[in-house]
C-alpha cells in the first residue's frame, strides 16, 4: 500500500517549456487535489477532482490544467511554464467528505528558469 | 466564507517544555478543523482532526487540540517539546459543501532548541 506518489520528485524547466506531473493513489479515495506550497503562504488549491472524470478550479488554477481519467490517477499539465510556477506542487486524495483527512504525496519541486 | 489563522509564524521552545501553536478560525457552519506537521523536505502528515465529537482530541506523537467554539480557536498542545517535533505545523479548516476542500494556514515553524 504505496498511499499517494507524485512523479517527478524535482524537475526544471525553461520558461515556455510544458510538463505534466502524475499523481496516483491506491486507496479507491473518490477525490483528489493538486496544491503548490509557497514560503509564508501555506498550500493552495489549484483544482479538485470530486469523482474519476470531474474537475474543478481551485484557488490559484491560472496556467495549469488536470486531467482525471482514471480514478486513482490525477495529472497535473503546465502548458507554457513561467517563473511565477516556481513552488513545490503537492498531491493529495481524500474520501469525498469534508470529514475525512486528505493523504499527502511526498511532492514535486518545480523550478522554472 | 471558511478561513484560518494562524497567529504565529515561528515558535522557539527548550526541549522538554510545553509548546502551545495558536490557531483561529472563521466558519459559517460547524466546521472539521485539522493540524498537519511537514518535515523538512517531507509531505504533510495529519497529526488530529476534530469532526464535532469531543472538544479535546488527542492525536499522534502526544499533541493534542482543543475546540472551542465561543473563542473559535483550535490551538495545538504538547506538555514537552522532543528534538523531533521541529516542523512546520499547519491548522486547517474544511471548505464549504461536501467536496472535500480544505483551507490551509498559513503555517508555524517550530523551533525546538536543545
Amino acid at each position: 500500500n504505496a498511499g499517494v506518489t507524485q512523479t517527478p520528485k524535482f524537475q526544471v524547466l525553461k520558461t515556455g517549456q510544458s510538463m505534466t506531473l502524475q499523481c496516483a493513489q491506491d486507496m479507491n479515495h473518490n477525490s483528489m487535489y493538486w496544491y503548490r506550497q509557497d514560503p509564508g503562504m501555506g498550500l493552495r488549491l489549484i483544482y479538485y477532482s470530486a469523482s474519476e472524470g470531474t474537475t474543478d478550479k481551485g484557488e490559484v488554477p491560472d496556467g495549469y490544467n488536470v486531467s482525471r481519467l482514471k480514478k486513482q490517477n490525477f495529472l497535473l499539465g503546465l502548458e507554457s511554464a513561467a517563473p511565477s510556477q516556481t513552488s513545490v506542487y503537492f498531491c493529495a486524495s481524500s474520501l469525498v467528505s469534508s470529514y475525512n483527512e486528505q493523504f499527502f504525496g511526498p511532492g514535486t519541486r518545480l523550478t522554472v528558469l | 466564507a471558511q478561513s484560518v489563522t494562524q497567529l504565529d509564524s515561528h515558535v522557539s521552545v527548550s526541549e522538554g517544555t510545553p509548546v502551545l501553536l495558536r490557531c483561529n478560525y472563521s466558519s459559517s457552519y460547524s466546521p472539521s478543523l485539522f493540524w498537519y506537521v511537514q518535515h523538512p523536505n517531507k509531505g504533510l502528515q495529519l497529526l488530529l482532526k476534530y469532526t464535532s465529537a469531543a472538544t479535546l482530541v488527542k492525536g499522534i506523537n502526544g499533541f493534542e487540540a482543543e475546540f472551542k467554539k465561543s473563542e473559535t480557536s483550535f490551538h495545538l498542545t504538547k506538555p514537552s517539546a522532543h528534538m523531533s517535533d521541529a516542523a512546520e505545523y499547519f491548522c486547517v479548516v474544511s471548505g464549504s459543501g461536501n467536496t472535500g476542500k480544505l483551507i490551509f494556514g498559513q503555517g508555524t515553524t517550530l523551533q525546538v532548541k536543545p
